[in-house]
């Protein structure tokens, strides 16, 4: 079975830029999660999808970060504009459906904002 | 968990050897907890799971184990390996809609 696949690997922009994740789910997947992960802690959840309406977004800074998960399938993860805290790994993570088991994750994006 | 920044706490040990890797996690509510491992430039892997009627789940090699009185959750990896070597994270499911959060991890390096 395919993985959570997530493109860029890698993205180095300018703070102020914009800059845009993409992430393809395991087939069937209904639920859909985005996380950040700064260097040397644990990944935090910054929103989680059913399908294609949002569960939860209360970690999301969202005057500058903004996710759609349209169709219920595929989703991008936005910054605009980036600032410098926000150079991390982006993780995109999925699981079949609400309380089923875990979520597979992605290799995720690392984000550089120099 | 308390992020400790680029301070993760690093366990050594000895190929062979047990080892035993621990967790608080924070909400008395939470029931489902997870164990991931994450390799160096890759994303978070399962490992095992258990639910908060259990108190001891094992796997192949590895058994984990939940003390709700103190909400302590720890994972023992038999005869570590070299590829054991990671980042442990616990992730705790809190809500109705399969929420999880990590605790900050623990760094294994495995010494041959």
């Amino acid at each position: 079975e395919a993985g959570v696949a997530q493109s860029p690997r890698y993205k180095i922009i300018e703070k102020r830029q914009s800059v845009a994740f993409w992430c393809n789910p395991i087939s069937g997947h209904a639920t859909l999660y985005w996380y950040q992960q700064i260097l040397g802690q644990g990944p935090k959840l910054l929103i989680q999808f059913q399908n294609n309406g949002v569960v939860d977004d209360s970690q999301l800074p969202k005057d500058r970060f903004s996710a759609e998960r349209l169709k219920g399938v595929d989703s991008t993860l936005k910054i605009q504009p980036a600032k410098l805290e926000d150079s991390a790994v982006y993780l995109c993570a999925s699981s079949l459906a609400p309380r089923v088991g875990e979520a597979f994750f992605g290799q995720g994006t690392r984000l550089t904002v120099v | 968990g308390e992020s400790v920044g680029l301070h993760l706490p690093t366990l050594s040990v000895q190929e062979g050897d047990n080892s035993i890797i621990n967790c608080a996690y924070s909400n008395s509510a939470s029931d489902y907890f997870i164990w991931y491992k994450q390799e160096s430039g890759k994303g978070p892997q399962f490992i095992i799971d258990i639910r908060s009627n259990m108190d001891k789940r094992q796997g192949q090699r590895v058994t984990v184990l939940l003390n709700k009185t103190v909400k302590h959750l720890s994972l023992q990896i038999a005869a570590t390996q070299p590829g054991d070597s990671a980042v442990y994270f616990c992730a705790e499911n809190k809500g109705d809609f399969n929420k999880f959060y990590f605790g900050s991890g623990t760094k294994l390096n495995v010494k041959p």
